[in-house]
C-alpha cells in the first residue's frame, strides 16, 4: 500500500514569498503530524490533527505559520513571508489513531530560502 | 519545560553492543518510542515502551523505568548499516509527540 506523500520534495524560495507544502497521509489514518528538522538536528513538533477535532497548533513557531487538513485527509502548511531561518526539511507523519503509538513519515520537503 | 536528552554521539565497533540512553522530562506521558533515521532518509519506527520493562524485537530492544523517567535502546551484533541517527520519542499529554535532539551511531569495521 501507499505510504505518506510529501510535495514538493525540494523547494527553493525567496525571502519574503509564500510556500505550500502538502501532505497525502496513509488512507485510513486519522492523526497527522507535521514536524521540522534543521540540518543534524532533532525533529521539531509543530502541528497535529486528529480526526475533526480542532488541531493542536501549539509547535508552530509564529503566526507566519498555518496548516489545514481538508476532509480528514491530505494537509497543507502554509508559510508566509518566509525567512531564511524557515530552511529546512518539513516532515509528515500519519498514524492510525491519536493513540497509536507509531508514526509513519512520509519523504520530507526540503525548504531552502534565499 | 519539555526535554529528553540523549546522547549527541556513539562509536562502536561491528558485532558489539551499543546502549543509547534517553531522559525526559515531560508533562504527561504515554510511552517512549524509537526511530531510526539514515542520512537524507525519513525516520522509521523501531520500538515503543508504554510499561516498565523491556521489550526485544530482533537485534533491538528498548527498556523503560518511568520511576526514573528513563529508557534505553540496545543494540546488538551491530553492523554497518546500523549507521544512523537514533532518536527517542514520548508521546505527551494531549497525544502531542516531543523528539530528542538524535544520537548520532557510526559502526566501525
Amino acid at each position: 500500500g501507499a505510504g505518506v506523500s510529501q510535495s514538493p520534495s525540494n523547494k527553493v524560495t525567496e525571502k519574503g514569498k509564500d510556500v505550500e507544502l502538502r501532505c497525502d497521509p496513509i488512507s485510513g489514518h486519522t492523526a497527522l503530524y507535521w514536524y521540522r528538522q534543521s540540518l543534524g538536528q532533532g525533529l521539531e513538533f509543530l502541528i497535529y490533527f486528529q480526526g475533526n477535532s480542532a488541531p493542536d497548533k501549539s509547535g508552530l513557531p509564529s503566526d507566519r505559520f498555518s496548516a489545514e487538513r481538508t476532509g480528514g485527509s491530505v494537509s497543507t502548511l502554509t508559510i508566509q513571508r518566509t525567512q531564511q531561518e524557515d530552511s529546512a526539511v518539513y516532515l509528515c507523519a500519519s498514524s492510525l489513531a491519536e493513540s497509536s503509538y507509531e508514526q509513519y513519515f512520509g519523504p520530507g520537503t526540503r525548504l531552502t530560502v534565499t | 519545560g519539555q526535554s529528553l536528552e540523549q546522547p549527541s554521539e556513539v562509536t562502536a565497533v561491528e558485532g558489539a553492543i551499543v546502549q543509547i540512553n534517553c531522559t525526559y522530562q515531560t508533562s504527561g506521558f504515554y510511552g517512549l518510542s524509537w526511530y531510526q533515521q539514515h542520512d537524507g532518509g525519513a525516520p522509521t519506527f523501531l520500538s515503543y515502551n508504554a510499561l516498565d520493562g523491556l521489550e526485544e524485537t530482533g537485534r533491538f530492544s528498548s527498556f523503560l523505568s518511568r520511576s526514573d523517567s528513563y529508557g534505553y535502546l540496545l543494540l546488538q551484533e551491530l553492523q554497518m548499516k546500523d549507521s544512523a541517527s537514533y532518536f527517542c520519542a514520548v508521546k505527551t499529554g494531549g497525544f502531542k509527540t516531543i523528539f530528542g535532539a538524535g544520537t548520532r551511531l557510526f559502526v566501525k569495521a
